[in-house]
């Protein structure tokens, strides 16, 4: 079945620093990729997403590239700030119209001044 | 325009009691997914709802977990007999019809504490 697998955290950065939180799945045929990102005592708001192959996903200074051959979709940021700090989604919807998201396990970042 | 509704935002329930959890969708979105977040786990997919209809429950255990979407209402994830288990995150999410989960709103979720 469908599987995502991304980087565990915690992880603590300092404001400025540069992040990369990796991302790897399992899908047959073209799935879609999604980053959603959970602030302290909210829900899941969609960060960014890719639909095809080579796509780059892009919001908030945050970037992600849909690798097919490396079946990869990591997050980069180059400058994090304080404001940051949450819980990180990597997540994909199978190729052929599923309803559902399978996420991995959620990164938490926290970013300190 | 309220986002998604979750309530309770804190539930906690003795073993053996019920635990009814409510959602109410955004205005104008007909599709209702429930997800659940056990501790140290990821997301994972219980139960994808339309008005009056269960369109996909592959997700839900088999025994206790009952969910509906009535025509007038919120939508309601409902536990019997609650065990230890059952601690988790529940968060809802919803769509409007011609999206789908490209569309999806989730809620702030409801912490289910099982004692």
């Amino acid at each position: 079945g469908n599987s995502v697998t991304q980087m565990e955290g915690p992880v603590t950065l300092s404001e400025e620093a540069f992040l990369t939180i990796n991302c790897t799945y399992t899908a047959t045929g073209y799935p879609s990729l999604f980053w959603y990102v959970q602030y302290p005592g909210e829900g899941l708001q969609l960060l960014l997403k890719a639909t095809k192959a080579d796509d780059k996903g892009s919001n908030k200074g945050f970037e992600a590239t849909y690798r097919k051959e490396t079946t990869s979709f990591h997050l980069e940021k180059g400058s994090v700030q304080v404001s940051d700090s949450a819980v990180y989604f990597c997540a994909l919807i199978g190729q052929g119209g599923s309803e559902k998201l399978v996420f991995g396990k959620g990164m938490k970042l926290t970013v300190n001044p | 325009n309220a986002g998604v509704m979750q309530n309770p935002r804190h539930l906690v329930r003795r073993r053996g009691q019920e635990a009814r959890l409510r959602c109410s969708p955004m205005k104008g979105h007909s599709h209702v997914y429930w997800y659940r977040q056990l501790p140290e786990e990821g997301l994972k997919f219980m139960v994808y709802l339309q008005k009056e209809n269960i369109i996909d429950e592959s997700g839900m255990p088999k025994e206790r977990f009952s969910a509906e979407f009535p025509k007038e209402g919120p939508s309601i994830l409902r536990i019997q007999q609650v065990v230890r288990g059952d601690s988790a995150a529940y968060f809802c999410a919803s769509s409007p019809r011609d999206r789908g989960p490209y569309g999806y709103t989730f809620g702030s979720g409801t912490r289910l504490t099982v004692v």
